[in-house]
């Protein structure tokens, strides 16, 4: 089954806090991304992995980092969350190819920071 | 600044109606995306559209693509209350390719 997994669905934190929000795939995409979706502004793209530790930044990296070990998973931590890191947190997957290719979305992490 | 941005904020139609969605991009692609968002999910992908085709189809959904005015449009045919989204085009960047989003069209379709 091709599937994009998000946990947590919800999470609620304090300015401050530490966030690990993570996400896994079972389609061996070589490929993954993290987006922020916020009203108005679309999904911004804020970091892309094209494999195990071989990560880039994307348009919003600042105050975000990834981490990718194993190819089926992917972090986002946020180190001392600020009360702009509110947003609903989208994690996806694709084949590397020479062009485009499908992105497949998990159903988003939605972040509260207070 | 924004690479790819639907020309509407918002649409609403009636069932069976149809309806077309527009998108602009800023750079040359080698693909464009057309994707789909329901309330409490992410998006899903509805028709990829590569720089060297014109049009594609996937049901009742139709693709263009004109590479010389960058612009794309996707159309809905018979429209159903499921149909109730909002729609993104997303385009690489050429080379180095990150997806990137416009800020989509919130669709209503009303029974």
């Amino acid at each position: 089954d091709m599937k994009v997994t998000q946990m947590p669905r919800y999470l609620i934190k304090r300015m401050g806090e530490n966030v690990l929000l993570e996400c896994g795939q079972d389609m061996s995409h070589e490929t993954m991304y993290w987006y922020r979706q916020d009203p108005g502004l679309g999904l911004q793209l804020i970091y892309i992995s094209y494999d195990v530790d071989s990560n880039s930044e994307g348009d919003i990296p600042k105050g975000y980092r990834v981490s990718r070990k194993k190819r089926e998973h992917f972090s986002l931590i946020l180190d001392s969350a600020k009360t702009n890191q509110t947003s609903v947190y989208f994690c996806a997957s694709s084949f590397a190819g020479p062009s485009a290719e499908t992105l497949y979305f998990g159903s988003g992490t939605r972040l509260t920071v207070l | 600044s924004q690479l790819a941005e639907e020309n509407l904020w918002a649409l609403s139609v009636h069932e069976g109606e149809s309806v077309t969605v527009n998108c602009s991009y800023k750079t040359s692609i080698t693909a464009l995306q057309w994707y789909r968002q329901k309330s409490g999910e992410g998006p899903a992908q509805l028709i990829l559209i590569r720089s060297n085709e014109r049009e594609k189809r996937n049901g009742r959904l139709r693709a263009t693509l004109d590479t010389s005015s960058q612009s794309s449009s996707l159309s809905i045919t018979a429209t159903r209350c499921e149909d109730t989204a909002v729609y993104f085009c997303a385009t690489d960047s050429g080379g180095n390719y990150k997806p990137t989003f416009g800020k989509g069209t919130s669709l209503v379709v009303h029974p």
